[in-house]
């Protein structure tokens, strides 16, 4: 059984901070992971996903990074703002769970002006 | 603009009712689910859908039924026998049959059982 733990639960930094969000899985065999963004009492929005045969995404100032062999993935962030103050979720597809993706339960990101 | 539109935004149902969500995409994808998500919980698959009149139960369906009638809908049905029906429901679509589709999400449907 796969699980996708998130570490912290939640992280409050002063705006401008670069920072890193973590995601480890237990079961390495996995298709992709895909990084999400949910405001509050709003659905999830897609940040990247990373394909097993790849390393690392970026787009803008977000840059995610999949290391399979130890089941770990991180999402850095450069110069935070308020406005990336949002819970963020990984989730992993594994091989052989047909569509099904395992979520983490979220960190709670707070960018304080 | 395309998307995934979830309706209504807010539900309130009393006890001994069904209630169906509705989901509607215009991304052309393939492959719809239904999550539940609770405080304090990772979400979870109720359904999900590969094609059109075909779906599989996920790993909490008891208590809900769906129906995949055409390629851009995918309703849910939350029926009296679902116990703890109170959550954040969100549907969710993705390309084609492979396993590298990116998921997409609605906005969301937040059920209160009175």
């Amino acid at each position: 059984k796969q699980e996708v733990t998130q570490i912290p639960a939640a992280l409050s930094v002063p705006e401008g901070e670069n920072l890193v969000l973590n995601c480890s899985f237990t079961d390495s065999a996995i298709y992709n992971l895909q990084w999400f963004r949910q405001d509050p009492g709003k659905g999830l929005t897609s940040l990247l996903l990373i394909q097993s045969s790849q390393r690392e995404q970026t787009s803008g100032r977000l840059n995610a990074s999949l290391d399979k062999s130890s089941g770990r993935s991180t999402l850095y962030i450069a110069a935070s703002q308020p406005g990336d103050s949002a819970t963020y979720l990984c989730a992993v597809r594994r091989v052989g769970s047909n569509y099904k993706l395992t979520f983490g339960k979220g960190t709670l990101l707070t960018v304080n002006p | 603009d395309g998307g995934i539109t979830q309706s209504p935004k807010y539900l309130f149902r009393k006890e001994g009712q069904n209630v169906t969500l509705s989901c509607e995409q215009n991304l052309n994808h393939d492959a719809m689910y239904w999550y539940r998500q609770d405080p304090g919980q990772g979400l979870r698959l109720i359904y999900y859908s590969q094609i059109v009149n075909d779906f599989q139960k996920g790993d909490i369906a008891e208590g809900y039924s769906v129906s995949r009638e055409k390629k851009e809908s995918f309703p849910l049905t939350v029926t009296s026998a679902q116990k703890n029906p109170t959550a954040f429901y969100l549907c969710a679509s993705s390309m084609g049959t492979g396993h590298s589709g990116e998921l997409f999400f609605g906005e969301g449907s937040r059920l209160t059982v009175l």
